[in-house]
């Protein structure tokens, strides 16, 4: 148990619509990433969030935004879905914004575009 | 830029038995972390174990342990006296100041009797 908790598990969207993923962290746990797994890939990194502000993003479109609350709680938001987006989508914290303190991982949404 | 190469879609291995899942990477940066990561049916990302690179002394948490070689930028992960829960996907990551963990493309482990 990580203390990693995203919801929901599964999300079935249609091509065009919007989604909203939401992940609540441990206390303390200021840094929260979130990536994106195709199926039989390895998670791509999407952004991360250190203390509310954006530190670091990886290749994906603007379409692909994000919030961090000072509840410990985030939300990955994605506009405009495509086909393309359908993946799982995990979202994992840390304490503190080093990258030498483990990251902890949720069980991830899986999001199935239509 | 970072990646983390996996060259071992698939492995199997008898329980109680012996299996080593390669790793190469490569990144420019001299500091940096280096993780197996489990991953089961139920999807959590679970750490398995974690490298230090300024650390010569191979990692090892009870029947997990790494071959770092720095050189020749190899981290492989050998698991010994394989059980059945062991079956998952296992995933190579490599992390540097930039915090964002760089992924392989997994092997998934498969555990006979």
């Amino acid at each position: 148990e990580t203390g990693v908790t995203q919801s929901p598990t599964h999300l079935i969207k249609t091509r065009g619509q919007q989604v909203t993923l939401r992940c609540s962290s441990q206390s303390g746990h200021n840094t929260v990433s979130w990536y994106q797994q195709a199926l039989g890939q390895g998670p791509q990194f999407i952004f991360q969030y250190y203390r509310e502000e954006e530190n670091g993003r990886g290749n994906f479109p603007p379409r692909f935004s994000g919030l961090q609350f000072p509840n410990y709680s985030s939300e990955l938001n994605v506009n405009a879905l495509e086909l393309d987006d359908s993946a799982l989508y995990l979202c994992a914290s840390r304490i503190g914004g080093s990258y030498n303190s483990p990251l902890h991982f949720g069980n991830g949404t899986r999001l199935t575009v239509t | 830029a970072q990646t983390v190469t996996q060259s071992q879609p698939e492995m199997s291995v008898q329980e109680a038995e012996t299996v080593t899942l390669s790793c190469t990477y490569d990144t420019s940066e001299s500091d940096y972390y280096l993780f197996w990561y489990k991953q089961p049916p139920s999807r959590q990302m679970i750490l398995v174990i974690r490298q230090e690179a300024y650390k010569q002394q191979n990692a090892t948490e009870n029947r997990f342990s790494v071959n770092f070689q720095k050189a020749a930028k190899s981290f492989s992960l050998k698991i010994s006296d394989s059980q059945l829960g062991d079956a998952a996907m296992y995933f190579c990551a490599l992390t540097g100041t930039a915090s964002k963990l760089t992924f392989g493309t997994g092997t998934r482990l498969q555990v006979t009797l």
